[in-house]
């Protein structure tokens, strides 16, 4: 059984609002992403980290950011959110060596 | 450009039959290919791994095959049951990076 936890589950703000998802896990994995999903399409990795203090940019374009402090927590923020940001957002993490990711319930945001 | 393509997009079976889930990828330099299962509105669940120095794993009623030559992995599944239905991913590890298909939808009719 996976640990690794996303908070809130369900997001509706509205445009302009500055949030932050929450994402954690206790499996001590040094790698973590986030990925973005569309409903019915597939998932774009758009940040992931090697580690603290390491922050990688993936191959979809994001206006969020995220940081990795304590090597269980990577959250991801967005300054000012839109419309556009509107989707479901995954976390997932992996140890090195195996690169098994295992994945969080999501975050769905609505942006109004 | 490293893709993932999964065909059928949907499929539909009867409760009890065994089925086939295909997953195609154009890069060869694969690390390792992951299996995931997904329900409505939820997260993934990492069903089985394949590292790339292997031609199979096997957990329970599903066995999930790599063929890398071809650039291809199959999802078998025995003996399906109304519980298996779900959007079923496959995603190839390379360049430190996951790369997902877009899914095949899966419903099984008890």
């Amino acid at each position: 059984e996976a640990d690794i936890y996303q908070t809130p589950r369900y997001l509706v703000i509205g445009t302009g609002k500055k949030i932050t998802l929450e994402c954690s896990q206790t499996m001590g994995h040094d790698k973590m992403y986030w990925y973005q999903q569309d409903p019915g399409m597939e998932l774009h990795l758009i940040h992931y980290s090697y580690g603290v203090n390491s922050t990688e940019k993936g191959d979809l374009s994001s206006e969020s950011t995220v940081s990795r402090i304590r090597t269980e927590h990577f959250p991801l923020t967005l300054e000012s959110a839109r419309p556009s940001h509107t989707s479901q957002y995954l976390c997932a993490s992996s140890e090195y060596g195996v690169n098994e990711q295992f994945f969080g319930p999501g975050t769905r945001l609505t942006v109004l | 450009k490293q893709e993932v393509t999964q065909i059928p997009a949907a499929l539909s079976v009867p409760e009890g039959e065994n089925l086939v889930l295909n997953c195609s990828f154009t890069d060869s330099a694969i690390y390792n290919l992951q299996w995931f299962r997904q329900d409505p509105g939820k997260g993934l669940t990492s069903l089985l791994l394949i590292q790339s120095s292997q031609r199979e794993q096997t957990s329970g009623r599903l066995n999930a095959s790599l063929d890398k030559s071809s650039g291809r992995s199959t999802l078998y599944i025995a003996a399906s049951q109304p519980g298996d239905s779900a959007t079923y991913l496959c995603a190839r590890f390379g360049n430190e990076k996951l790369t997902f298909g877009t899914g095949t939808r899966l419903t099984i009719i008890p």
